[in-house]
């Protein structure tokens, strides 16, 4: 079964736009990541946040994570046609597998 | 290799045959993990292995799934009397010591049941 859920499922926006996702989660965890994929296969890994991180920054992504929450929000800047492909969330279980949980994934089109 | 490298790419098969599945990790990674990823949807977790053995094996379908790791590097997923079902992208993951490191993943073997 999956932990997290993203929202929107899917998003449309201009380019030079911002584009924000969201996702929430269900359970404890240690890390939470991002990846992104393009065309059903492989995964790109975009960031990790710690449990103990509210917000981290890489290039024109920014990641925060509300623990009490339990939701985490990616947002991209200045966006471009490049950028479309699915993004997900993913949590690990909190234990030592560290076995990842993800989403089902927010679709982005960045329309030039 | 630089990064982890799974073969093949697509294999079509017909239902009630066996297929193997091949992921070479990154090269020192102890963790390895193997995913599905049905249309659509997210990946699910199906095994992690640490070294040789399978830590965690919870998200197995069923006893027709099995994998092994035998030298503690490349692994195989075997899959027997397959189902239509059981057509998905294949992912597999290979992670380092350290609790903050990432999981890297292949580009997948598209398995298709006919």
């Amino acid at each position: 079964s999956q932990q997290g859920e993203e929202d929107p499922q899917a998003l449309s926006i201009q380019e030079g736009e911002n584009a924000t996702m969201n996702c929430s989660y269900k359970t404890s965890i240690n890390n939470l990541q991002w990846y992104r994929q393009n065309s059903g296969r492989g995964l790109v890994h975009l960031i990790l946040i710690r449990s103990n991180e509210r917000e981290k920054h890489s290039g024109r992504l920014r990641v925060t994570l509300d623990t009490s929450k339990k939701s985490s929000s990616l947002l991209i800047t200045a966006s471009r046609a490049a950028d479309t492909a699915s993004y997900f969330c993913a949590t690990d279980a909190g234990d030592s597998s560290y076995k990842l949980i993800f989403g089902s994934g927010t679709r982005l089109l960045v329309r030039p | 290799g630089a990064g982890v490298s799974q073969t093949p790419s697509n294999k079509v098969t017909e239902k009630g045959k066996y297929v193997e599945l091949r992921c070479d990790p990154i090269s020192g990674h102890t963790a390895l993990y193997w995913y599905r990823q049905s249309l659509g949807q997210g990946p699910e977790f199906l095994i992690y292995f640490q070294g040789t053995g399978a830590a965690d094996d919870s998200g197995l379908p069923n006893d027709r799934f099995f994998a092994v790791r035998p030298e503690g590097s490349v692994s195989t997923l075997k899959i027997q009397r397959t189902e239509r079902g059981d057509s998905a992208v294949y992912l597999c993951a290979s992670k380092g010591a350290s609790n903050t490191d990432t999981q890297y993943f292949g580009p997948g073997t598209r398995l298709t049941v006919l």
